[in-house]
């Protein structure tokens, strides 16, 4: 069963850091294209990022420069560094399979919440 | 990229047909079979409903059918069920971001 698990979420000040996790089970996050997607309160959901299967990454201009997405084969983990974090970064993130890199988005994990502020 | 445009909501009553709009533009929804629908309850991860344009996974529900024409896909739910009251939101690969959503839209049953 293909089941995604984000972790890492919490309180941050405004120019501070955090990791996200997202542990993937029942498939190979390498082999896959996994993303980043995110919902501020009371938002529609804004697509983050995106790491492809031969490593190419994209970023939404919102977060570029600032967010880097990553994944770690052995632990079959994807991840996102956000650095410079800002009050209108606050938001659930979700990270969500893409089996071909055209969409859809076939499996979510069930987010982790992320809140910038002072 | 600016994001697809939906109504911000759309309502029934039970048993009726309702259709969101999704418009785009030609280097996303008018340029690719690639448009996919999801569900969202409150407090819950999104649901793919449909993908590539009018695919529906396993499991998915038959009263939930896509389209497309021009830059403008389509989401109908027949028979409308109080079940279905929830957030929707489209999305398409685009030929720049590689993805965009809609800003969603809210499905009352009345």
């Amino acid at each position: 069963e293909v089941q995604l698990e984000e972790s890492g979420g919490g309180l941050v000040q405004p120019g501070g850091s955090l990791r996200l996790s997202c542990a993937g089970s029942g498939f190979s996050v390498r082999s896959n294209y996994m993303n980043w997607v995110r919902q501020g309160p009371g938002k529609g959901l804004e697509w983050v990022s995106v790491i492809y299967t031969n490593g190419i990454t994209y970023y939404a201009d919102s977060v570029k420069g600032r967010f880097i997405i990553s994944r770690d084969s052995s632990k079959n983990t994807l991840y996102l560094q956000m650095n410079s974090l800002r009050t209108e970064d606050t938001a659930v993130y979700y990270c969500a399979r893409d089996v071909d890199g055209y969409g859809p988005f076939d499996f979510w994990g069930q987010g982790t919440l992320v809140t910038v502020s002072s | 990229q600016s994001a697809l445009t939906q109504p911000a909501s759309v309502s029934g009553s039970p048993g009726q047909s309702i259709t969101i709009s999704c418009t785009g533009t030609s280097i996303d929804i008018g340029a690719y079979n690639y448009v996919s629908w999801y569900q969202q309850h409150p407090g819950k991860a999104p649901k793919l409903m449909i993908y590539d344009v009018s695919n529906r996974p396993s499991g998915v529900s038959n009263r939930f059918s896509g389209s497309k024409s021009g830059n403008t896909a389509s989401l109908t739910i027949s028979g409308l069920q109080a079940e279905d009251e929830a957030d929707y939101y489209c999305s398409s690969y685009t030929s720049t971001t590689p993805y965009v959503f809609g800003g969603g839209t809210k499905v009352t049953v009345l």
